[in-house]
């Protein structure tokens, strides 16, 4: 099945810091996701980039197909950013999300 | 606005006490999921309704079932929870049409089995 690798897997910044999160995928996948997974446990969606590249805010994400990796940009790090990223990539039609083992993010003040 | 909802966000149950977990949608999409999610691991694929057919995940325990009585709710139902069924039960929902696929989750239920 496919594989879904995150790095780093953990990551400590100072406030105000920027930061770039990696996810590599081992074949052609219909999605791929980001998330933040908060303190108390609920999946926020950040971005849906199965190709290209967003925005939103201080957040940016970039998906490049063709070589299988996706990168998450953080820039101005605040406290309420740490948590743990997970990408998570789907390939059929069924949709079932596999998901990497995430990247722990603390941010210090 | 439109969301995934899961109650309770916190369920205790004793060890073989049967145990349900409920999630309902207002997003009137047609596929709904559920996950496993153990402490510091990522979360797993149990099964997912599209429509009306089911369709489990190979290694889902037979402990595990669901039922989806209508396009707004489904529920996971453990029949004997053991100590290392204690995890975070995800929902989540997708319209499968079209090319857009993107999953939105709802806040999860967290399972303590004593």
């Amino acid at each position: 099945g496919i594989q879904v690798e995150q790095s780093p897997p953990d990551l400590i910044l100072q406030e105000g810091a920027n930061s770039t999160l990696r996810c590599n995928f081992s074949d052609s996948v219909n999605n791929l996701q980001w998330f933040h997974q908060n303190p108390w446990g609920q999946l926020i969606n950040l971005f849906y980039i199965p190709s290209g590249t967003k925005q939103n805010g201080r957040l940016s994400a970039t998906t490049v197909a063709t070589e299988r990796y996706s990168l998450l940009y953080i820039s101005s790090s605040q406290t309420t950013d740490s948590g743990v990223y997970f990408c998570a990539v789907a390939y059929n039609q069924g949709g079932k999300l596999i998901f990497g083992q995430g990247t722990e993010l603390s941010v210090k003040p | 606005d439109a969301m995934v909802i899961q109650n309770p966000r916190y369920q205790v149950t004793q060890f073989g006490k049967p145990v349900t977990l409920s999630c309902s949608q207002t997003l009137n999409h047609n596929v709904m999921y559920w996950y496993q999610q153990k402490s510091s691991q990522a979360p797993k694929l149990l099964f997912h309704y599209y429509d009306k057919d089911f369709n489990n995940e190979a290694d889902t325990p037979d402990n595990f079932q669901s039922r989806r009585p209508n396009t707004s709710f489904c529920f996971l139902d453990i029949r004997s929870p053991g100590l290392g069924d204690a995890a975070m039960y995800l929902c989540a929902t997708r319209q499968r049409e079209g090319s857009y696929n993107e999953q939105f989750f709802g806040p999860g239920t967290r399972l303590t089995v004593l």
